[in-house]
Protein backbone atom coordinates (compact mmCIF):
# COMPACT_ATOMS: atom_id res chain seq x y z
CA UNK A 1 0.00 0.00 0.00
CA UNK A 2 1.79 3.40 -1.14
CA UNK A 3 2.38 5.85 1.54
CA UNK A 4 1.48 9.48 2.04
CA UNK A 5 2.22 11.57 -0.68
CA UNK A 6 3.51 15.36 -0.54
CA UNK A 7 4.12 17.88 -3.64
CA UNK A 8 5.26 19.30 -4.03
CA UNK A 9 8.70 18.41 -1.93
CA UNK A 10 10.65 21.95 -1.60
CA UNK A 11 8.98 25.59 -2.23
CA UNK A 12 10.85 28.93 -2.39
CA UNK A 13 8.34 31.96 -2.26
CA UNK A 14 8.54 35.46 -1.58
CA UNK A 15 7.12 37.41 0.39
CA UNK A 16 3.85 37.94 -0.20
CA UNK A 17 2.66 35.81 -2.45
CA UNK A 18 0.37 32.66 -1.61
CA UNK A 19 1.44 28.82 -1.77
CA UNK A 20 -0.69 25.62 -1.90
CA UNK A 21 0.77 21.92 -0.97
CA UNK A 22 -1.27 19.06 -1.87
CA UNK A 23 -1.60 15.60 0.31
CA UNK A 24 -2.58 12.51 -0.88
CA UNK A 25 -3.21 10.27 1.70
CA UNK A 26 -2.92 6.07 2.30
CA UNK A 27 -5.96 4.29 -0.10
CA UNK A 28 -8.50 4.10 2.41
CA UNK A 29 -7.86 7.12 5.05
CA UNK A 30 -10.58 9.24 5.05
CA UNK A 31 -9.07 12.20 7.59
CA UNK A 32 -6.17 14.35 6.39
CA UNK A 33 -4.45 16.29 9.24
CA UNK A 34 -1.58 18.93 8.72
CA UNK A 35 1.13 19.97 10.52
CA UNK A 36 3.90 23.02 10.44
CA UNK A 37 7.48 21.70 11.67
CA UNK A 38 10.25 24.58 13.04
CA UNK A 39 13.05 23.89 14.87
CA UNK A 40 12.47 24.60 18.86
CA UNK A 41 8.56 24.55 18.17
CA UNK A 42 7.84 20.88 17.37
CA UNK A 43 5.01 20.04 15.56
CA UNK A 44 1.74 22.18 15.49
CA UNK A 45 -1.41 21.41 14.80
CA UNK A 46 -2.72 23.38 11.94
CA UNK A 47 -5.98 21.58 11.10
CA UNK A 48 -8.05 18.20 10.21
CA UNK A 49 -9.82 17.38 7.69
CA UNK A 50 -12.23 13.84 7.48
CA UNK A 51 -14.93 13.64 4.67
CA UNK A 52 -14.21 16.84 2.96
CA UNK A 53 -15.55 19.17 6.37
CA UNK A 54 -12.70 20.77 8.68
CA UNK A 55 -13.09 18.65 11.97
CA UNK A 56 -10.59 20.64 13.83
CA UNK A 57 -8.17 23.86 13.68
CA UNK A 58 -5.65 24.84 15.75
CA UNK A 59 -4.54 28.23 16.48
CA UNK A 60 -3.23 29.44 13.11
CA UNK A 61 -4.28 32.85 11.25
CA UNK A 62 -6.54 33.15 8.67
CA UNK A 63 -3.87 33.22 5.89
CA UNK A 64 -3.78 29.33 6.53
CA UNK A 65 -6.34 27.77 5.16
CA UNK A 66 -7.45 23.76 3.81
CA UNK A 67 -9.40 21.87 1.95
CA UNK A 68 -10.16 17.93 1.45
CA UNK A 69 -11.66 16.65 -1.83
CA UNK A 70 -14.11 13.48 -2.15
CA UNK A 71 -11.12 11.25 -2.98
CA UNK A 72 -9.74 12.61 0.66
CA UNK A 73 -7.12 14.01 -0.93
CA UNK A 74 -6.06 17.43 0.57
CA UNK A 75 -4.79 20.64 -0.17
CA UNK A 76 -3.29 23.36 2.29
CA UNK A 77 -3.17 27.29 1.12
CA UNK A 78 -1.22 29.95 2.87
CA UNK A 79 -1.89 33.47 1.59
CA UNK A 80 0.31 36.64 1.74
CA UNK A 81 3.60 34.57 2.84
CA UNK A 82 5.84 36.04 5.49
CA UNK A 83 9.07 35.50 6.66
CA UNK A 84 7.97 33.65 9.76
CA UNK A 85 6.07 30.39 7.40
CA UNK A 86 9.20 28.96 6.40
CA UNK A 87 9.21 25.40 7.69
CA UNK A 88 8.33 22.05 6.91
CA UNK A 89 4.71 21.07 6.41
CA UNK A 90 3.56 17.51 7.07
CA UNK A 91 0.23 16.07 6.20
CA UNK A 92 -0.67 12.96 8.17
CA UNK A 93 -3.83 10.26 7.26
CA UNK A 94 -5.48 8.12 9.49
CA UNK A 95 -8.73 5.88 8.24
CA UNK A 96 -10.78 8.17 10.71
CA UNK A 97 -12.30 5.58 12.64
CA UNK A 98 -12.10 7.33 16.78
CA UNK A 99 -10.93 4.26 18.34
CA UNK A 100 -7.62 4.41 16.85
CA UNK A 101 -5.88 7.43 16.22
CA UNK A 102 -2.85 6.09 14.50
CA UNK A 103 -1.03 8.82 12.01
CA UNK A 104 0.67 7.80 8.70
CA UNK A 105 2.97 10.34 7.81
CA UNK A 106 4.33 12.21 4.49
CA UNK A 107 7.39 13.43 3.99
CA UNK A 108 6.99 17.16 4.13
CA UNK A 109 7.05 20.27 2.12
CA UNK A 110 9.97 22.13 2.93
CA UNK A 111 8.90 26.01 2.12
CA UNK A 112 11.32 28.67 2.35
CA UNK A 113 9.97 32.51 2.14
CA UNK A 114 12.44 34.34 1.54
CA UNK B 1 -5.60 24.08 26.73
CA UNK B 2 -3.50 20.84 26.70
CA UNK B 3 0.19 20.86 26.33
CA UNK B 4 3.46 18.40 26.32
CA UNK B 5 6.81 19.44 27.74
CA UNK B 6 9.72 17.37 26.43
CA UNK B 7 12.73 18.80 28.76
CA UNK B 8 14.96 17.32 26.65
CA UNK B 9 16.14 18.78 24.09
CA UNK B 10 19.28 17.56 23.09
CA UNK B 11 20.59 14.37 24.23
CA UNK B 12 24.02 12.64 23.73
CA UNK B 13 25.19 9.45 24.86
CA UNK B 14 27.50 6.18 23.97
CA UNK B 15 26.53 3.64 21.98
CA UNK B 16 24.87 0.42 24.85
CA UNK B 17 23.80 3.40 27.18
CA UNK B 18 20.21 3.51 28.95
CA UNK B 19 18.09 5.83 27.22
CA UNK B 20 15.45 7.79 28.91
CA UNK B 21 13.59 10.67 27.59
CA UNK B 22 10.95 12.92 29.64
CA UNK B 23 7.56 13.85 28.53
CA UNK B 24 4.85 15.65 31.00
CA UNK B 25 1.68 16.92 29.76
CA UNK B 26 -1.21 18.44 31.23
CA UNK B 27 -4.89 17.50 30.56
CA UNK B 28 -7.29 17.01 33.17
CA UNK B 29 -9.32 14.57 30.76
CA UNK B 30 -8.50 11.33 29.54
CA UNK B 31 -5.90 10.98 27.23
CA UNK B 32 -4.08 8.73 25.02
CA UNK B 33 -0.23 8.91 24.54
CA UNK B 34 1.99 8.66 21.44
CA UNK B 35 6.23 8.80 20.91
CA UNK B 36 6.91 9.20 17.28
CA UNK B 37 10.77 9.30 15.90
CA UNK B 38 11.98 10.76 12.91
CA UNK B 39 15.63 9.19 11.68
CA UNK B 40 17.64 11.85 9.51
CA UNK B 41 15.71 12.07 5.95
CA UNK B 42 12.62 10.35 6.90
CA UNK B 43 9.09 10.31 8.06
CA UNK B 44 8.30 10.42 11.44
CA UNK B 45 6.66 7.39 12.11
CA UNK B 46 5.15 5.92 15.20
CA UNK B 47 7.26 4.17 18.10
CA UNK B 48 4.84 2.91 20.32
CA UNK B 49 1.20 4.26 21.80
CA UNK B 50 -0.84 3.96 24.87
CA UNK B 51 -4.42 3.73 24.75
CA UNK B 52 -5.39 1.95 28.13
CA UNK B 53 -4.80 -1.38 29.67
CA UNK B 54 -0.75 -2.29 30.85
CA UNK B 55 0.39 1.54 31.87
CA UNK B 56 4.10 0.06 30.23
CA UNK B 57 3.87 -0.09 26.66
CA UNK B 58 6.35 -1.64 24.67
CA UNK B 59 7.21 -0.64 21.05
CA UNK B 60 9.25 -1.06 17.65
CA UNK B 61 13.00 -1.62 17.95
CA UNK B 62 13.64 -2.24 21.82
CA UNK B 63 11.34 0.97 23.11
CA UNK B 64 9.10 1.01 25.45
CA UNK B 65 7.44 3.69 28.05
CA UNK B 66 5.45 3.95 31.12
CA UNK B 67 2.28 5.97 31.76
CA UNK B 68 1.93 7.50 35.38
CA UNK B 69 -1.01 9.10 35.00
CA UNK B 70 -0.64 10.64 38.60
CA UNK B 71 2.69 12.41 37.65
CA UNK B 72 1.32 12.99 33.60
CA UNK B 73 4.27 11.57 32.34
CA UNK B 74 4.85 9.31 29.70
CA UNK B 75 8.63 8.69 29.49
CA UNK B 76 10.25 6.58 26.87
CA UNK B 77 13.12 4.28 27.76
CA UNK B 78 15.28 2.10 26.11
CA UNK B 79 18.40 -0.34 28.09
CA UNK B 80 20.70 0.21 25.51
CA UNK B 81 20.53 2.57 22.81
CA UNK B 82 22.83 1.88 18.71
CA UNK B 83 23.94 4.26 16.49
CA UNK B 84 20.91 3.61 14.70
CA UNK B 85 18.63 5.32 17.07
CA UNK B 86 19.88 8.41 16.22
CA UNK B 87 17.08 10.62 15.57
CA UNK B 88 14.31 13.25 16.73
CA UNK B 89 12.23 11.79 19.06
CA UNK B 90 8.56 13.34 19.60
CA UNK B 91 6.19 12.72 22.76
CA UNK B 92 2.44 13.48 21.85
CA UNK B 93 -1.08 13.76 23.62
CA UNK B 94 -4.47 12.95 22.16
CA UNK B 95 -7.09 14.39 23.40
CA UNK B 96 -10.73 12.34 24.42
CA UNK B 97 -14.10 13.75 23.73
CA UNK B 98 -15.21 16.52 21.24
CA UNK B 99 -13.19 16.40 18.06
CA UNK B 100 -9.70 14.50 18.86
CA UNK B 101 -6.63 16.70 19.01
CA UNK B 102 -2.98 15.72 18.59
CA UNK B 103 -0.64 18.07 20.51
CA UNK B 104 3.23 17.69 20.23
CA UNK B 105 6.06 18.15 22.40
CA UNK B 106 8.87 20.21 20.52
CA UNK B 107 10.99 16.88 20.22
CA UNK B 108 14.16 15.78 21.73
CA UNK B 109 16.96 15.13 19.65
CA UNK B 110 19.05 11.86 20.05
CA UNK B 111 22.89 11.85 19.13
CA UNK B 112 24.48 8.35 19.91
CA UNK B 113 28.16 8.23 19.62
CA UNK B 114 29.48 4.66 18.44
Amino acid sequence: KAGVTQTPRYLIKTRGQQVTLSCSPISGHRSVSWYQQTPGQGLQFLFEYFSETQRNKGNFPGRFSGRQFSNSRSEMNVSTLELGDSALYLCASRTGQPQTYEQYFGPGTRLTVT
Amino acid sequence: AQSVSQHNHHVILSEAASLELGCNYSYGGTVNLFWYVQYPGQHLQLLLKYFSGDPLVKGIKGFEAEFIKSKFSFNLRKPSVQWSDTAEYFCAVLSSGGYQKVTFGTGTKLQVIP
